[in-house]
């Protein structure tokens, strides 16, 4: 069993290119959500869905995309890298209906650097 | 809103002490309340969880958390350090929509 499955694991942009991060579960959860880890301010949700077809933002949306078109899938598309989003990013995904005491796998994480 | 504050960002202990890592919870519903960890250059994993059945939880590796409603706290212990213990830390949150909310975390070093 795979779990939640990232790549790329390392990249390097240059400010105002755009790329996507990949992010697939084969655990047929419905849950799945983007975080990212800056030192010292533990994980921030960007982005989540609940289910294929819905997402909504998190603390931290602004300047990424999501969207989900199959439960298996959730990538997140940075549209004009900027070095504020030099990060670590995490994909995780949980059993929602589960409730708020279901605990989520994650991913290894995307080392992303914007030069 | 619901949120947790970690007390320490880094938590140095000798090889065989007593690892005390502390979490206060903020949260006007009970909680649902998680310790993560995470090794160098890995995703997080689930040490343990609170779901309101147990207040004293164990979870792997040797690791256990008591829930205390009158100090909002959820403190993580074990008895005894290994330097394969050594890691980043995260307290969270469950909140009602299945969205957890991490606290900042704690580096735990352990000394020879």
């Amino acid at each position: 069993n795979a779990g939640v499955t990232q790549t790329p694991k390392f990249q390097v942009l240059k400010t105002g290119q755009s790329m996507t991060l990949q992010c697939a579960q084969d655990m047929n959860h419905e849950y799945m959500s983007w975080y990212r880890q800056d030192p010292g301010m533990g994980l921030r949700l960007i982005h989540y869905s609940v289910g294929a077809g819905i997402t909504d933002q998190g603390e931290v949306p602004n300047g990424y995309n999501v969207s989900r078109s199959t439960t298996e899938d959730f990538p997140l598309r940075l549209l004009s890298a900027a070095p504020s989003q030099t990060s670590v990013y995490f994909c995780a995904s949980s059993y929602t209906p589960g409730g708020p005491g279901t605990e989520a796998f994650f991913g290894q994480g995307t080392r992303l650097t914007v030069v | 809103a619901q949120s947790v504050t970690q007390l320490g960002s880094h938590v140095s202990v000798s090889e065989g002490a007593l690892v005390l890592l502390r979490c206060n919870y903020s949260s006007s519903v009970p909680p649902y309340l998680f310790w993560y960890v995470q090794y160098p250059n890995q995703g997080l994993q689930l040490l343990l969880k609170y779901t309101s059945a147990a207040t004293l939880v164990k979870g792997i590796n040797g690791f256990e958390a008591e829930f205390k409603k009158s100090e909002t706290s959820f403190h993580l212990t074990k008895p005894s350090a290994h330097m394969s213990d050594a890691a980043e830390y995260f307290c969270a949150v469950g909140s009602s929509a299945s969205k957890i909310i991490f606290g900042s975390g704690t580096r735990l070093s352990i000394r020879p």
